[in-house]
């Protein structure tokens, strides 16, 4: 079964600080895609990334960037020199092999301090 | 500004009622959903819809009755709804096609007294 994992359920850090949000995922399937989604308080759930099986490589985005190994089944999402405007809830996807369906993780909520 | 509009923002209705959830886009995506969100959960897929047809019902009370009129609207019709459905209701859409990033709405916040 897939399965994604999101361990920490809050982070607060205070503005200009580097934080990571962890997801470690479960699949059988040797090709799968995984995604970060943002959730401000406002409600909407914002795409941020997708990435494939295939591409092991890093991303960076501005202040985001994102370590993706295979090796330990990991996504993880770095904001460097956070600012108040990051505090969300940020969520790591899995989307269901040959589906519609995503996988969510439980979430992290991230409190940005100014 | 987001590009799926949903309406209403909030809505508080009585078990007996029955209302409508709106939801529009017009990035020309085929793949349009249905999700409902409790405080500090996930979202849960409700319905999925892919070229006006559903796709996917994931065993959703018939008091929730989604409709896709045509490519750029999808509706959520709710009757006689429970206190334990008060939630926040996202609409969602996507290119047709698996592992396609969703583009959400705002959502509306249902209270049901």
């Amino acid at each position: 079964a897939q399965k994604v994992t999101q361990a920490q359920t809050e982070i607060s850090v205070v503005e200009k600080e580097d934080v990571t949000l962890d997801c470690v995922y479960e699949t059988r399937d040797t090709t799968y895609y995984l995604f970060w989604y943002k959730q401000p308080p406002s409600g909407e759930l914002v795409f941020l990334i997708r990435r494939n099986s295939f591409d092991e490589q890093n991303e960076i985005s501005g202040r985001y960037s994102w370590n993706f190994q295979k090796s330990t089944s990991s996504f993880n999402f770095t904001i460097t020199a956070s600012q108040v405007v990051d505090s969300a809830v940020y969520f790591c996807a899995l989307p269901n092999t040959g589906g519609f369906k995503t996988i969510f993780g439980a979430g992290t909520r991230l409190f940005v301090k100014a | 500004d987001t590009e799926v509009t949903q309406t209403p923002k909030h809505l508080v209705m009585g078990m007996t009622n029955k209302k409508s959830l709106k939801c529009e886009q017009h990035m020309g995506h085929r793949a349009m959903y249905w999700y409902k969100q409790k405080a500090k959960k996930p979202p849960e897929l409700m319905f999925v819809y892919s070229y006006e047809k559903l796709s996917i019902n994931e065993s959703v009370p018939s008091r929730f009755s989604p409709e896709c009129p045509n490519s750029s609207l999808l509706n959520l019709h709710l009757h006689a709804l429970q206190p334990e459905d008060s939630a926040l209701y996202l609409c969602a859409s996507s290119h047709a096609g698996f592992n396609q990033p969703q583009h959400f709405g705002d959502g509306t916040r249902l209270s049901i007294l």
